[in-house]
């Protein structure tokens, strides 16, 4: 069965400092892996998504992730961090054994400081 | 391109009280999609539809909860009766196919308080 464990509940970081949200994931197959942001009162958006093809995804508003099937990791990282940043993010796996659902981890709250 | 819409955004019903939530996905969309998401959890998803037929509940207390698609457009999830524990945004999400790798577009969600 898959899962996916978001290592960080809450980060924080500086107003232009990189930002790192780590995830790592379980699956039997190869999974699709995605990031998405929720902003207060706000749908979720999604960032970017990683289908087996390069393993650098690079998403919306400067965000990027990297798949490392060795450590079963799909870390979230951006160079510089923006005020507007600040929001939750969840990193996703769906489960390709053929209901393709999306299986959520519990998400980490980004606080940007000023 | 129209988002998907949900109604109402906020409900508020006392315990033992009926439900019922309403889902208009993207145009042409045949994949919808219930999730239940508790504050300060990911969202768990509810149940799936592909077209009109029911793709996966099993996360779905049935002896509570129903939904239905009919003419494979809009969707309701309906609660009955509810109680404390069901306090939660109720998201609604769809998305072109049913096919791995395929992005869910999530409407704006309905926040449900249980009294």
């Amino acid at each position: 069965a898959q899962s996916v464990t978001q290592l960080d509940s809450h980060v924080s970081v500086s107003e232009g400092t990189p930002v790192l949200l780590r995830c790592n994931y379980s699956s039997s197959y190869s999974p699709s892996l995605f990031w998405y942001v929720q902003h207060p009162n706000k749908g979720l958006q999604l960032l970017l998504k990683y289908t087996s093809a390069a393993t650098l995804v690079k998403g919306i508003n400067g965000f990027e992730a990297e798949f490392k099937k060795s450590e079963t990791s799909f870390h979230l990282t951006k160079p510089s961090a923006h005020m507007s940043d600040a929001a939750e993010y969840f990193c996703v796996v769906s489960d390709l054994s053929g209901t393709y659902k999306y299986i959520f981890g519990t998400g980490t709250r980004l606080k940007v400081l000023a | 391109e129209a988002g998907v819409a949900q109604s109402p955004r906020y409900k508020i019903i006392e315990k033992r009280q009926s439900v019922a939530f309403w889902c208009n996905p993207i145009s042409g969309h045949a994949t919808l999609y219930w999730y239940q998401q508790i504050l300060g959890q990911g969202p768990k998803l509810l149940i799936q539809f592909q077209n009109n037929g029911v793709v996966d509940d099993s996360q779905l207390p049935k002896d509570r909860f129903s939904a239905e698609r009919l003419k494979g457009v809009d969707s309701t999830l309906k609660i009955q009766p509810a109680k404390l524990e069901d306090s939660a945004v109720y998201l609604c999400a769809s998305s072109l196919e049913l096919a791995g790798g395929d992005e869910q577009f999530f409407g704006p969600g309905t926040r449900l308080t249980v009294l």
